[in-house]
């Protein structure tokens, strides 16, 4: 099965930095994957996402970035502010099963 | 629109106690979903309904069952509570069935089994 996984459980950045986000999945065949913002006490909201036919998507202050090769995606926040903070999840998923699979979560934390 | 609401938001039940958690959803989605949220965990898929008057399980279905009851509602049913079952559920619901597309969450049912 897939299993997706973020190199840092928190990020801690200065407001107005730009913020990286990584994240590795285990599919070769997962072609679909999603960022999600979690903030606290609510649910999950979809940010960007991003099919395996691209490298790189935009959205409003948000790049995804894809690396098929090394199966390796990430999210850029630019110009960070006090409202990103919040827990970020990707999603992974593939033909076989419309359903994303989340990974663990990096907490970004924006200091003023 | 409301989106997805959840009810209850806050239950505590003792050990054996049953409960149903409730979802709706008012955007016509056709595909309904039930996560549960545990401390420094991804959420994990518990059952799923990829359209009215379908259901399967996911990743962690023991100790739960679900009803889609008409397009808009997707219980979730714990038949007797076990202290493992402390955690926060999400309901979810997106459009198309058997394609990809977003989901969106409801606010969650913080559960606590003592």
């Amino acid at each position: 099965g897939e299993s997706v996984g973020l190199h840092l459980p928190t990020l801690s950045v200065q407001e107005g930095d730009n913020s990286i986000i990584n994240c590795a999945y285990s599919n070769s065949a997962s072609d679909y994957f999603i960022w999600y913002k979690q903030e606290s006490g609510k649910g999950p909201q979809f940010i960007i996402d991003i099919r395996s036919n691209m490298d790189k998507r935009q959205g409003q202050r948000v790049t995804v970035l894809l690396n098929k090769t090394v199966k390796h995606l990430s999210l850029q926040i630019a110009a960070t502010q006090p409202g990103d903070s919040a827990v970020y999840f990707c999603a992974a998923a593939s033909g076989g099963s419309y359903i994303p699979t989340f990974g663990r979560g990096t907490s970004l934390i924006v200091h003023p | 629109n409301a989106g997805v609401t959840q009810t209850p938001k806050f239950q505590v039940l003792k050990t054996g106690q049953s409960m149903t958690l409730q979802c709706a959803q008012d955007m016509n989605h056709n595909s309904m979903y039930w996560y549960r949220q545990d401390p420094g965990m991804g959420l994990r898929l518990i059952y799923y309904s990829a359209s009215e008057g379908t259901t399967d399980k996911g990743e962690v279905p023991n100790g739960y069952n679900v009803s889609r009851l008409n397009k808009r509602e997707f219980s979730l049913r714990l038949e007797s509570a076990a202290p493992s079952q402390t955690s926060v559920y999400f309901c979810a619901s997106s459009d198309r069935e058997g394609a990809y597309n977003e989901q969106f969450f409801g606010p969650g049912t913080r559960l606590t089994v003592l």
